[in-house]
């Protein structure tokens, strides 16, 4: 099977664009939780989807969005870039029964999008 | 404070050293999972456990949930263990959002 996928890989911008990744999930798997990861932060959780909608929320501003469509495929997108948000972007896909948290099961991730904000 | 804490924070070790890196954490949780990412950015998944010890090659993971403690420990270690290993945790009260610790640096010296 082909693992997560995402694009691009790199990206840079400047302070007020916005900008769209995607992340293409394991085949089968129906959950996609994204992550920001910075040196200063570390890891930290952006979002999660499953079958098109999303479950759970971490503490990011609302100019940080996402959207799962019926394929599974999600985007994330980021609105009026600031310099903090310079980080690299991943994504997990995770094969988890319906109704329950992909905290519990096994993460793939993604490669990552690198997003340098100047 | 961080919920979710790691030590040693770097580690350097020769290769065929025994290592352990730790996570302890102040919420309560139910279950953690072990990851690595090498330099580039590529995490991966080593383990998810709720209890007890899980072995995989040359990893061993164990966790108290008690004493909200988990080890990880890498035997006969090679320079290809090299990475940062991260400890992540299911956070309850926050509908089990994956809380993770800073990372620990593992170099592992031929």
């Amino acid at each position: 099977k082909a693992g997560v996928t995402q694009t691009p890989r790199y990206l840079i911008k400047t302070r007020g664009q916005q900008v769209t990744l995607s992340c293409s999930p394991i085949s089968g798997h129906r959950s996609v939780s994204w992550y920001q990861q910075t040196p200063g932060q570390g890891l930290q959780f952006l979002f999660e989807y499953f079958s098109e909608t999303q479950r759970n929320k971490g503490n990011f501003p609302g100019r940080f969005s996402g959207r799962q469509f019926s394929n599974s495929r999600s985007e994330m997108n980021v609105s009026t870039l600031e310099l903090g948000d310079s980080a690299l972007y991943l994504c997990a896909s995770s094969l988890v029964p319906s109704g329950h948290s992909s905290s519990y099961n096994e993460q793939f991730f993604g490669p990552g999008t690198r997003l340098t904000v100047l | 404070k961080n919920e979710v804490e790691q030590s040693p924070q770097n580690l350097t070790a020769q290769e065929g050293e025994f290592i352990t890196i730790n996570c302890s954490y102040s919420v309560g949780i139910s279950a953690l999972h072990w990851l690595q990412q090498h330099p580039g950015g590529g995490i991966v998944s080593l383990f998810m456990l709720s209890s007890g010890k899980k072995k995989h090659g040359r990893l061993i993971a164990t966790i108290n949930i008690q004493e909200k403690h988990s080890s990880l420990h890498i035997t006969a270690s090679h320079p290809r263990d090299s990475a940062v290993y991260i400890c992540a945790a299911p956070r309850r009260g926050s509908n089990y959002k994956l809380t993770f610790g800073k990372g620990t640096l593992l170099t592992v010296n031929p």
